[in-house]
Protein backbone atom coordinates (compact mmCIF):
# COMPACT_ATOMS: atom_id res chain seq x y z
CA UNK A 1 0.00 0.00 0.00
CA UNK A 2 0.75 4.00 0.24
CA UNK A 3 2.60 4.96 2.67
CA UNK A 4 5.01 7.93 3.91
CA UNK A 5 8.34 8.08 5.80
CA UNK A 6 9.49 10.88 7.82
CA UNK A 7 12.77 12.05 8.91
CA UNK A 8 12.30 11.48 13.17
CA UNK A 9 11.93 14.27 15.20
CA UNK A 10 12.50 16.28 17.25
CA UNK A 11 14.95 18.32 15.19
CA UNK A 12 16.35 21.05 17.00
CA UNK A 13 18.53 24.36 15.19
CA UNK A 14 19.68 27.60 15.66
CA UNK A 15 18.46 30.23 14.05
CA UNK A 16 19.84 30.71 10.39
CA UNK A 17 21.15 27.34 10.39
CA UNK A 18 20.18 25.37 7.11
CA UNK A 19 17.41 22.81 7.51
CA UNK A 20 16.85 19.14 6.04
CA UNK A 21 13.40 17.15 6.76
CA UNK A 22 13.95 14.64 4.97
CA UNK A 23 10.72 12.28 3.64
CA UNK A 24 10.79 9.10 1.49
CA UNK A 25 7.10 7.44 0.23
CA UNK A 26 6.10 3.82 -1.08
CA UNK A 27 3.40 3.86 -3.82
CA UNK A 28 2.55 3.26 -7.27
CA UNK A 29 2.05 4.99 -9.98
CA UNK A 30 2.33 8.80 -9.74
CA UNK A 31 1.35 10.33 -6.52
CA UNK A 32 1.32 13.77 -5.78
CA UNK A 33 3.39 15.02 -3.08
CA UNK A 34 2.66 17.70 -0.02
CA UNK A 35 4.25 19.19 2.92
CA UNK A 36 1.90 20.43 5.66
CA UNK A 37 2.69 22.61 8.56
CA UNK A 38 1.20 22.76 11.96
CA UNK A 39 1.99 25.54 14.11
CA UNK A 40 0.89 25.42 17.83
CA UNK A 41 -2.60 24.59 18.46
CA UNK A 42 -3.96 25.01 15.14
CA UNK A 43 -4.93 22.93 11.78
CA UNK A 44 -2.53 21.57 9.32
CA UNK A 45 -1.27 24.31 6.50
CA UNK A 46 -0.23 23.50 2.99
CA UNK A 47 3.37 24.53 2.87
CA UNK A 48 4.16 23.64 -0.74
CA UNK A 49 3.24 20.68 -3.07
CA UNK A 50 4.61 18.95 -6.43
CA UNK A 51 2.42 16.86 -8.84
CA UNK A 52 5.34 15.09 -10.87
CA UNK A 53 8.52 14.18 -11.23
CA UNK A 54 11.26 16.80 -10.75
CA UNK A 55 9.10 19.50 -9.81
CA UNK A 56 10.41 21.68 -7.28
CA UNK A 57 7.53 23.00 -5.09
CA UNK A 58 8.66 26.42 -2.42
CA UNK A 59 6.82 28.78 -0.50
CA UNK A 60 8.03 31.33 2.67
CA UNK A 61 11.99 29.98 1.66
CA UNK A 62 10.86 26.20 2.01
CA UNK A 63 11.56 24.16 -1.04
CA UNK A 64 11.27 20.17 -2.00
CA UNK A 65 12.36 18.36 -5.17
CA UNK A 66 10.03 15.58 -6.05
CA UNK A 67 12.70 12.53 -6.87
CA UNK A 68 10.88 9.66 -8.30
CA UNK A 69 14.44 7.74 -8.90
CA UNK A 70 14.71 7.98 -5.17
CA UNK A 71 11.14 8.06 -4.12
CA UNK A 72 11.66 10.91 -2.24
CA UNK A 73 10.73 14.42 -1.26
CA UNK A 74 13.25 16.25 0.99
CA UNK A 75 11.98 19.78 2.73
CA UNK A 76 15.15 22.18 2.92
CA UNK A 77 15.54 25.69 3.93
CA UNK A 78 18.74 27.89 3.68
CA UNK A 79 18.14 30.01 6.56
CA UNK A 80 15.93 29.04 9.45
CA UNK A 81 14.13 31.61 11.53
CA UNK A 82 12.35 30.91 15.43
CA UNK A 83 9.42 31.64 13.64
CA UNK A 84 9.57 27.98 11.59
CA UNK A 85 9.25 26.00 15.02
CA UNK A 86 6.28 24.00 14.08
CA UNK A 87 5.54 20.10 13.39
CA UNK A 88 6.13 19.12 9.66
CA UNK A 89 4.31 16.73 7.68
CA UNK A 90 4.99 15.08 4.73
CA UNK A 91 2.29 13.46 2.60
CA UNK A 92 0.85 11.65 -0.62
CA UNK A 93 -2.53 11.73 -2.97
CA UNK A 94 -2.75 9.15 -5.02
CA UNK A 95 -6.08 7.60 -6.46
CA UNK A 96 -8.67 7.79 -9.43
CA UNK A 97 -9.69 11.20 -11.17
CA UNK A 98 -11.19 13.27 -8.07
CA UNK A 99 -10.28 11.04 -5.01
CA UNK A 100 -8.28 13.59 -2.88
CA UNK A 101 -7.52 10.92 0.50
CA UNK A 102 -3.88 11.99 1.69
CA UNK A 103 -1.55 9.41 3.55
CA UNK A 104 0.61 11.50 5.77
CA UNK A 105 3.65 10.91 7.61
CA UNK A 106 4.49 10.55 11.08
CA UNK A 107 5.33 14.30 11.12
CA UNK A 108 8.72 16.35 12.47
CA UNK A 109 8.84 18.74 15.27
CA UNK A 110 11.03 21.72 14.41
CA UNK A 111 12.33 23.69 17.02
CA UNK A 112 14.13 27.11 16.02
CA UNK A 113 16.50 28.71 19.12
CA UNK A 114 17.52 32.02 19.01
CA UNK B 1 -12.26 33.98 3.01
CA UNK B 2 -13.62 31.88 5.48
CA UNK B 3 -11.86 28.78 5.93
CA UNK B 4 -13.01 25.35 7.68
CA UNK B 5 -14.77 26.08 10.98
CA UNK B 6 -14.59 23.92 13.53
CA UNK B 7 -16.81 24.13 16.82
CA UNK B 8 -16.43 23.28 19.89
CA UNK B 9 -12.66 24.17 19.93
CA UNK B 10 -12.58 22.55 23.07
CA UNK B 11 -14.55 19.55 24.58
CA UNK B 12 -14.33 18.68 28.25
CA UNK B 13 -16.68 15.66 29.24
CA UNK B 14 -17.07 12.32 31.31
CA UNK B 15 -17.07 8.89 30.21
CA UNK B 16 -20.52 7.96 29.39
CA UNK B 17 -21.21 10.89 28.03
CA UNK B 18 -22.21 11.68 24.04
CA UNK B 19 -20.18 13.89 22.13
CA UNK B 20 -20.93 16.52 18.79
CA UNK B 21 -18.34 17.61 17.07
CA UNK B 22 -19.32 19.98 13.93
CA UNK B 23 -17.73 21.39 10.64
CA UNK B 24 -18.57 23.58 8.39
CA UNK B 25 -16.26 22.69 4.88
CA UNK B 26 -14.88 25.88 2.77
CA UNK B 27 -18.10 26.61 0.81
CA UNK B 28 -17.85 24.91 -2.72
CA UNK B 29 -15.38 21.90 -1.80
CA UNK B 30 -17.12 18.96 -2.53
CA UNK B 31 -15.07 16.91 -0.10
CA UNK B 32 -14.85 16.81 3.84
CA UNK B 33 -12.48 14.69 5.77
CA UNK B 34 -12.39 13.78 9.76
CA UNK B 35 -9.05 12.87 10.87
CA UNK B 36 -8.34 12.07 14.51
CA UNK B 37 -4.65 13.28 15.79
CA UNK B 38 -2.64 11.56 19.15
CA UNK B 39 1.15 11.32 20.18
CA UNK B 40 0.93 8.08 20.26
CA UNK B 41 -0.71 7.46 16.74
CA UNK B 42 -0.38 10.64 14.87
CA UNK B 43 -2.56 11.73 12.57
CA UNK B 44 -5.44 9.40 11.44
CA UNK B 45 -7.98 9.26 8.58
CA UNK B 46 -11.40 8.33 10.42
CA UNK B 47 -13.50 8.69 7.88
CA UNK B 48 -14.23 11.05 4.16
CA UNK B 49 -17.72 12.23 2.47
CA UNK B 50 -17.73 13.28 -1.45
CA UNK B 51 -20.77 15.06 -2.35
CA UNK B 52 -22.21 14.53 1.03
CA UNK B 53 -22.24 10.98 0.37
CA UNK B 54 -19.54 8.33 2.74
CA UNK B 55 -16.79 7.05 0.74
CA UNK B 56 -14.88 5.79 3.00
CA UNK B 57 -15.10 5.21 6.57
CA UNK B 58 -12.78 2.23 7.63
CA UNK B 59 -10.94 4.35 9.72
CA UNK B 60 -14.22 4.55 12.05
CA UNK B 61 -12.50 3.15 15.49
CA UNK B 62 -15.40 1.07 16.14
CA UNK B 63 -19.01 1.36 16.47
CA UNK B 64 -19.17 4.26 19.09
CA UNK B 65 -18.20 6.72 16.55
CA UNK B 66 -20.37 8.30 13.68
CA UNK B 67 -20.42 11.05 11.10
CA UNK B 68 -22.80 12.46 9.02
CA UNK B 69 -23.37 14.95 6.40
CA UNK B 70 -26.86 15.68 5.92
CA UNK B 71 -25.90 18.97 3.41
CA UNK B 72 -23.17 20.87 1.89
CA UNK B 73 -22.39 22.53 4.77
CA UNK B 74 -22.29 20.97 7.42
CA UNK B 75 -21.13 17.84 8.97
CA UNK B 76 -20.90 15.94 12.71
CA UNK B 77 -18.71 13.44 14.01
CA UNK B 78 -20.40 11.55 17.01
CA UNK B 79 -19.04 9.84 20.47
CA UNK B 80 -21.52 7.93 22.11
CA UNK B 81 -20.70 6.22 24.51
CA UNK B 82 -17.38 8.30 24.94
CA UNK B 83 -14.53 6.65 26.55
CA UNK B 84 -10.89 8.43 28.05
CA UNK B 85 -8.85 6.89 24.97
CA UNK B 86 -10.92 9.09 22.64
CA UNK B 87 -9.22 11.75 24.06
CA UNK B 88 -7.26 13.35 20.86
CA UNK B 89 -7.42 16.28 19.01
CA UNK B 90 -10.43 15.54 16.05
CA UNK B 91 -9.16 17.66 12.77
CA UNK B 92 -12.20 18.68 9.76
CA UNK B 93 -10.59 19.38 6.07
CA UNK B 94 -12.08 20.02 2.94
CA UNK B 95 -10.95 20.29 -0.27
CA UNK B 96 -12.29 20.46 -3.78
CA UNK B 97 -11.31 17.91 -6.50
CA UNK B 98 -12.06 19.51 -9.79
CA UNK B 99 -11.46 16.28 -11.44
CA UNK B 100 -8.15 15.69 -9.91
CA UNK B 101 -6.42 14.12 -6.61
CA UNK B 102 -3.45 17.14 -6.46
CA UNK B 103 -5.86 19.68 -5.17
CA UNK B 104 -4.76 20.23 -1.56
CA UNK B 105 -6.95 20.27 1.38
CA UNK B 106 -7.35 22.82 4.20
CA UNK B 107 -8.11 22.12 7.50
CA UNK B 108 -9.76 23.30 10.45
CA UNK B 109 -8.52 24.54 13.85
CA UNK B 110 -9.80 21.37 15.70
CA UNK B 111 -11.57 20.23 18.45
CA UNK B 112 -9.73 18.89 21.48
CA UNK B 113 -11.62 16.49 23.24
CA UNK B 114 -10.86 15.25 26.81
CA UNK B 115 -12.51 12.58 28.59
CA UNK B 116 -12.47 12.26 32.22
Amino acid sequence: GNSVTQMEGPVTLSEEAFLTINCTYTATGYPSLFWYVQYPGEGLQLLLKATKADDKGSNKGFEATYRKETTSFHLEKGSVQVSDSAVYFCALSKGVQGAQKLVFGQGTRLTINP
Amino acid sequence: DAGVIQSPRHEVTEMGQEVTLRCKPISGHDYLFWYRQTMMRGLELLIYFNNNVPIDDSGMPEDRFSAKMPNASFSTLKIQPSEPRDSAVYFCASSLSRGYSNQPQHFGDGTRLSIL
